[in-house]
């Protein structure tokens, strides 16, 4: 099955600082990246929407100026968190559409942990 | 009312049970519907993807699709503990487009 990987998988940074998190597809192409973000025992909540070579459409509510998402290749998506404070302290999970096939089949990266002080 | 409505439980069964868990739903235009299991601290892991309506089986797993109904449903066969995780039921309207999850039923599956 297609890999996405993410990383780092876990970090923990000081309140002010960027943080920046990789999201690649492994063995395929992926168009279309997506960006959630999800609280303890809560559902994924979207943040935004990465086409490659294009800007990212954020959901509503979504800072664009907070989390910058950057989709330079068919491979490669990233998202920065700006300026990070202790309340965006939460689990980041990325995930890719391959470019072939049909439908919304996504697949997700492993994850990543971030802890704000 | 919520696009898409799932019990968050926890569901807790013996093993070798057979596991039904379920979503509603309220938009129409969802085609595409998939669920994932997803273990704790870990991203979600794709387990059945189906279109339209109908039934998918894959090993142990079956899901049924019923959109007439706007119902779709996930049975796991002769249950084990390792199946015990949090699964979230999802759909889109397809192509590219936005991807609504349910809330997620953890289950829990006791030897």
């Amino acid at each position: 099955g297609a890999v996405v990987s993410q990383h780092p998988s876990w970090v923990i940074c000081k309140s002010g600082t960027s943080v920046k998190i990789e999201c690649r597809s492994l063995d395929f192409q992926a168009t279309t990246m997506f960006w959630y973000r999800q609280f303890p025992k809560q559902s994924l909540m979207l943040m935004a929407t990465s086409n490659e070579g294009s800007k990212a459409t954020y959901e509503q509510g979504v800072e664009k100026d907070k989390f910058l998402i950057n989709h330079a290749s068919l491979t490669l998506s990233t998202l920065t968190v700006t300026s990070a404070h202790p309340e965006d302290s939460s689990f980041y999970i990325c995930s890719a559409g391959q470019t072939s096939g049909s439908g919304g089949e996504q697949f997700f990266g492993p994850g990543t942990r971030l802890t704000v002080l | 009312q919520k696009e898409v409505e799932q019990d968050p439980g926890p569901l807790s069964v013996p093993e070798g049970a057979i596991v039904s868990l379920n979503c509603t739903y309220s938009n129409s235009a969802f085609q595409y519907f998939m669920w994932y299991r997803q273990y704790s601290r870990k991203g979600p892991e794709l387990l059945m993807y189906t279109y339209s309506s109908g039934n998918k089986e894959d090993g142990r797993f079956t899901a049924q699709v019923d959109k007439s109904s706007k119902y779709i449903s996930l049975f796991i066969r002769d249950s084990q503990p390792s199946d015990s995780a949090t699964y979230l039921c999802a759909m889109t309207s397809g192509g590219y487009q936005k991807v609504t999850f349910g809330t997620g039923t953890k289950l829990q599956v006791i030897p």
